[in-house]
């Protein structure tokens, strides 16, 4: 069975600092390129950034390009976003996906349960 | 940027036929995806590839993709399928989210 657990999220002021960390189970995790995706409370879905396979290839939403950092270990079988200088706008539960094909511009088959990142003074 | 853009909410009776629209500039040349999400719980893929549906998505969930528009179409609708729905698509190492559509069985 195919599971993806998120952890890290917090309360923590702007501008400061967080790392997210998503276990993976259930797959051959270093077959699939991963996703980060978040939700606002609230409001809709939005696609953070992506890691290919083998942590070659990193794209981001123009939203958090330059603050945040995706990173995995394929040996851990675990997903990271290190995300830097945050701001309010970026309070929102965030969920780690896998693609459902190999390549990089895939669908997302499995949602992890979310972890919820909070930006408040 | 690209902007996917869905009617805000879609009502339909029971055992009818529920078609939500996804509209972006040329998204036929792309592939879009569809999710649904209920109240308090993770994401779901109903569509990918346009047409394909996942292992356990239920027949009653159908999609087209052509132009600029494409239709996640839901037939026979059960009180089940109540919830939000959002498309998906990529441009340009980009993934874009649809605007979503709560689907309400009356």
């Amino acid at each position: 069975e195919v599971q993806l657990v998120e952890s890290g999220g917090v309360v923590v002021q702007p501008g400061g600092s967080l790392r997210l960390s998503c276990a993976a189970s259930g797959f051959t995790f270093d077959d699939y390129t991963m996703h980060w995706v978040r939700q606002a409370p609230g409001k809709g879905l939005e696609w953070v950034s992506l890691i290919s396979w083998d942590g070659g290839s990193t794209y981001y939403a123009d939203s958090v390009k330059g603050r945040f950092t995706i990173s995995r270990d394929n040996s851990k079988n675990s997903l990271y976003l290190q995300m830097n200088s945050l701001r309010t706008e970026d309070t929102a539960l965030y969920y780690c996906a896998k693609a459902i094909l190999t390549g990089y511009y895939s669908a997302f088959d499995y949602w992890g349960q979310g972890t919820l990142v909070t930006v408040s003074s | 940027s690209y902007d996917l853009t869905q009617p805000p909410s879609v009502s339909v009776s029971p055992g009818q036929t529920a078609s939500i629209t996804c509209s972006g500039d040329k998204l036929g040349d792309k592939y879009a995806f569809w999710y649904q999400q209920k109240p308090g719980q993770s994401p779901v893929l109903v569509i990918y590839q346009n047409t394909q549906r996942p292992s356990g998505i239920p027949e009653r969930f159908s999609g087209s993709n052509s132009g600029n528009t494409a239709t996640l179409t839901i037939s026979g609708t059960q009180a089940m399928d109540e919830a939000d729905y959002y498309c998906q698509a990529w441009d340009s190492n980009t993934g874009v989210f649809g605007t979503g559509t709560k689907v309400t069985v009356l």
